[in-house]
């Protein structure tokens, strides 16, 4: 189970950081990610956390957006600071699989919303 | 960048009726290509990855093929759980989603 949390309203320019618990697996084994999805669009990748430590970001967060764990909590971080009215979207995490047929995403939460509006 | 385009946006069928849809890439992306089935309100859900596989526990119905930058989903006969939006997305080159397939009732 992926559980997000940690979304809301926030003004532009503001700062949020998303948490995702993970149960039934773990967090330190795995690579994980964030993927968005605004009002009534598409799905757009944000960044990913290799187990290994290496990360990468999406052009539209990088400088913006720090994606981290902690692996004694078994949760994924999102911390998003310098926030706009465009990052106002469905955020959720996934677990990236193992299967050995490359890095898709095997299991997904159910998101948390965040608001960038003044 | 990889764009990854489906087509049609929205398609309208009917329950047992065989639905395609097609997702192009802008570059060859091999077979590393996924499809999720989107709820809504509901997270995306994992159907087939390397363009063939389908994900355990997924009905039989689903099926994917193609390679290098054409590639379909199909559902051989439309089932009452099966209205939803479809993504594809390749992996090969980090991560990018198609717009979506949202497939409704006729």
């Amino acid at each position: 189970q992926l559980v997000e949390s940690g979304g809301g309203l926030v003004h532009p320019g503001g700062s949020l950081r998303l948490s995702c618990a993970a149960s039934g697996f773990t967090v330190s084994n795995n690579y994980m990610t964030w993927v968005r999805q605004a009002p009534g669009k598409g799905l757009e990748w944000v960044s990913i956390l290799y187990s290994g430590g290496d990360t990468y970001y999406a052009d539209s967060v990088k400088g913006r957006f720090t994606i981290s764990k902690d692996n004694s909590k078994n949760t994924l971080y999102l911390q998003m600071s310098s926030l706009r009215a465009e990052d106002t979207a469905v955020y959720y995490c996934a677990r990236g699989s193992l299967a050995g047929s490359g890095n898709y995403f095997d299991f997904w939460g159910q998101g948390t919303l965040v608001t960038v509006s003044s | 960048d990889i764009q990854m385009t489906q087509s049609p946006s929205t398609l309208s069928a009917s329950v047992g009726d065989r639905v395609t849809i097609t997702c192009r890439a802008s570059q060859s992306i091999s077979s590393w290509l996924a499809w999720y089935q989107q709820i809504p309100g509901e997270a995306p859900k994992l159907l087939i990855y390397k363009a063939s596989t389908l994900e355990t526990g997924v009905p039989s119905r689903f099926s994917g093929s193609g390679s290098g930058t054409e590639f379909t989903l199909t559902i051989s006969s439309l089932q009452p759980d099966d209205f939803a939006t479809y993504y594809c997305q390749q992996y090969n080159t980090y991560w990018t989603f198609g717009q979506g397939t949202k497939v409704e009732m006729k």
